[in-house]
């Protein structure tokens, strides 16, 4: 079974420059995640989504940052303009859904590390 | 909003023995609560997942426990090798599906 898919791997840009990262979950996944994880620090959920539709973006930086994922499969990130602060790794996760059991076990794809200059 | 505490931050232990680390929480309302280590410079990898409902998980040399009340879950490893050498992090899901994650602790296993 392939895992979760991200690219790209590695990003360099300078502030203000907007910039895109893509992921593709396990295939059969209905709930996709976003996560932001600074180094040293255990990541921190940007955006969920439950097929298509937005479950929680509370803590998603919207003046900047925006998500979407179309037809309920692939996704994208993008940030503009970024900030010198946005540099961290940007993970994506996702997890099977079931009726009687919603929330199951996440898992991650290998994350792009972005370096904001 | 949910806390999650890992103490200690890094731990260095000789090979063969056996450890705690430790994961605690603020709210004790969670849905499950999920152990993974991470690599340097890689993604999470999932080790454990405890729903709940129960109180302990067992995979390999792995075990992890759930104490909903005392809001905490500690992850045991038995005769520890170099190759453990990781982050381990643990994630706690609220009823409401979100996950909290703690900062991790850094384990050094020296041969």
């Amino acid at each position: 079974e392939a895992g979760v898919a991200q690219s790209p791997r590695y990003k360099i840009i300078e502030k203000r420059q907007s910039v895109a990262f893509w992921c593709n979950p396990i295939s059969g996944h209905a709930t996709l995640y976003w996560y932001q994880q600074i180094l040293g620090q255990g990541p921190k959920l940007l955006i969920q989504f439950q097929n298509n539709g937005v479950v929680d973006d509370s803590q998603l930086p919207k003046d900047r940052f925006s998500a979407e994922r179309l037809k309920g499969v692939d996704s994208t990130l993008k940030i503009q303009p970024a900030k010198l602060e946005d540099s961290a790794v940007y993970l994506c996760a996702s997890s099977l859904f079931r009726a009687r059991i919603p929330y199951n076990e996440q898992f991650f794809g290998p994350g792009t590390r972005l370096t904001v200059l | 909003k949910q806390e999650v505490t890992q103490i200690p931050a890094a731990l260095s232990v000789p090979e063969g023995e056996n450890l705690v680390l430790n994961c605690s929480f603020t709210d004790s309302a969670i849905y499950n609560l999920q152990w993974f280590r991470q690599d340097p410079g890689k993604g999470l990898t999932s080790l454990l997942l405890i729903q709940s409902s129960q109180r302990e998980q067992t995979s390999g040399r792995l075990n992890a426990s759930l104490d909903k009340s005392s809001g905490r879950s500690t992850l045991y490893i038995a005769a520890s090798q170099p190759g453990d050498s990781a982050t381990y992090l643990c994630a706690v899901r609220l009823d409401a599906g979100k996950s909290t994650f703690g900062d991790g602790t850094t384990l050094t296993v020296k041969p």
